[in-house]
């Protein structure tokens, strides 16, 4: 069975750092490229990043490119996203999920909430 | 990058069909056939309902199906069911090297 679980999430303040991590399980994580997709409260779904299966060639949306940094390690089966000089709109709930396609997500995890606020 | 456009609400009753659009541009919807539907309940995670415009994973119910014409793709539910009754969004490869873009959304009532 696909699982795929995040962790990391919390308050920050604004200006800060953190890193989300997802751990996955039940299939080849090492042949499947990975996506960071993200929901602010009460809105809809943003994609976020994007990394191939051998990380040569990765996304990123343009809110948050020069600030978040996506990564993987295939030994590990874990996805990553380091997320920099967070802002009051980088407030949301972040999934992670297994690309079919670029832009075409089969299997999600259940997402971790990152709250920027002071 | 902009949205893609979708209907803010749908409504129909248990057993009839209902369609819900996805209007980009040349540079997203038009220009691929990359574009996929997802269905998200409450609190949940979203579910993957088609893929490249017409297609559907294993496990997602045949009265699903998805068309493209034009800068415009479409999600058509037939005999709707009272479990269908969530949030649908749309989702289109683009040509500017980004993840991809999401529709606004559309909120499906099975009235």
């Amino acid at each position: 069975e696909v699982q795929l679980v995040e962790s990391g999430g919390d308050l920050v303040q604004p200006g800060g750092s953190l890193r989300l991590s997802c751990a996955a399980s039940g299939f080849t994580f090492s042949t499947y490229g990975m996506n960071w997709v993200r929901q602010a409260p009460g809105k809809g779904l943003e994609w976020v990043s994007y990394i191939s299966s051998s990380s040569g060639v990765i996304y990123y949306a343009d809110y948050v490119k020069g600030r978040f940094t996506i990564s993987r390690d295939n030994a590990k089966n874990s996805l990553y996203v380091q997320m920099n000089n967070l802002r009051d709109e980088d407030t949301a709930v972040y999934y992670c999920a297994r690309s079919l396609k670029v832009s075409a997500a089969d299997y999600w995890g259940q997402g971790t909430l990152v709250t920027v606020s002071s | 990058q902009s949205a893609l456009t979708q209907p803010a609400s749908v409504s129909g009753s248990p057993g009839q069909s209902i369609t819900i659009s996805c209007t980009g541009t040349s540079s997203d919807v038009g220009g691929f056939n990359y574009v996929s539907w997802y269905q998200q309940h409450p609190g949940k995670a979203p579910k993957l309902m088609i893929y490249d415009v017409s297609n559907r994973p294993s496990g997602v119910s045949y009265r699903f199906s998805g068309s493209k014409s034009g800068n415009t793709a479409s999600l058509t539910i037939s005999g709707l069911q009272a479990e269908d009754e969530a949030h649908y969004y749309c989702s289109s490869y683009t040509s500017s090297s980004t993840p991809g873009v999401f529709g606004g959304g559309t909120k499906l009532t099975v009235l």
